[in-house]
């Protein structure tokens, strides 16, 4: 199962774009990458995925270098109402079993404070 | 409205007290599974369906159990609740079918337990 390691905290001001970088060192093939932003006393809402190179939406992009062994989300300028925890998870449909079956593991989060 | 529905919201009870925390969703979702989230150690995954009657252990299965007799719902039980399983329970679904990514996650609103 690939672990994955993410910075605990990250501060930025309000309208600067911010960068977090999230280490999954044994990424699977088959495995993808998605990150998840958490509110206090809310469930995770999923943000982006990707494989590999560049994918962007309209709230945010991911960049995946060539070796897939880490991942950096982009969120371009921040404000107030970004301030939330933001998961990156790895993981896969394939599994290790004849069943499909698949465990989705996420990391620890890095907690973002925008300030004024 | 497609959502993740986790009864009860909050529970207060007490040691050896068997209880069940719901799950429903109505989006039709093959996969879903229990995350529990306890200060500094993130979402940590308890147990994942794959489909009706296929379940399996998740990184902290201990203390818990699952059923998945029907699509749509997958309680979570604890036959005789200890301390260290007050925490925050979100449960998540969501499509396999033809599927290698993992796709969107949805997240209920989740379950906060405290056992005394």
């Amino acid at each position: 199962l690939a672990k994955t390691t993410q910075p605990i905290s990250m501060d930025s001001y309000e309208g600067q774009e911010v960068n977090i970088t999230c280490s999954h060192n044994n990424i699977a093939t088959n495995d993808y990458i998605t990150w998840y932003q958490q509110f206090p006393s809310q469930g995770p809402r999923f943000i982006i995925q990707g494989y590999k190179t560049k994918v962007t939406n309209e709230v945010a992009s991911l960049f995946i270098p060539a070796d897939r062994k880490s991942s950096t989300l982009s969120l371009p300028r921040v404000s107030l109402s970004d301030t939330a925890v933001y998961y990156c998870l790895v993981g896969s449909l394939t599994g290790h079993s004849g069943a499909g079956s698949y465990q989705l593991t996420f990391g620890k989060g890095t907690k973002l404070s925008v300030i004024p | 409205e497609a959502q993740v529905t986790q009864n009860p919201r909050y529970l207060i009870t007490v040691t050896g007290k068997k209880l069940t925390v719901t799950c429903s969703q109505n989006m039709n979702h093959e996969y879903m599974s229990w995350y529990r989230q306890d200060p500094g150690l993130g979402l940590r995954q308890i147990y994942y369906s794959m489909n009706v009657e296929v379940t399996d252990k998740g990184d902290v299965p201990e203390g818990y159990k699952v059923s998945r007799k029907e699509k749509r719902n997958f309680p979570l039980i604890l036959e005789s609740p200890s301390p260290n399983q007050t925490s925050l329970y979100f449960c998540a679904s969501t499509w396999t079918s033809g599927r290698v990514s993992t796709g969107e996650l949805f997240f209920g609103e989740g379950s906060r337990l405290t056992v005394l």
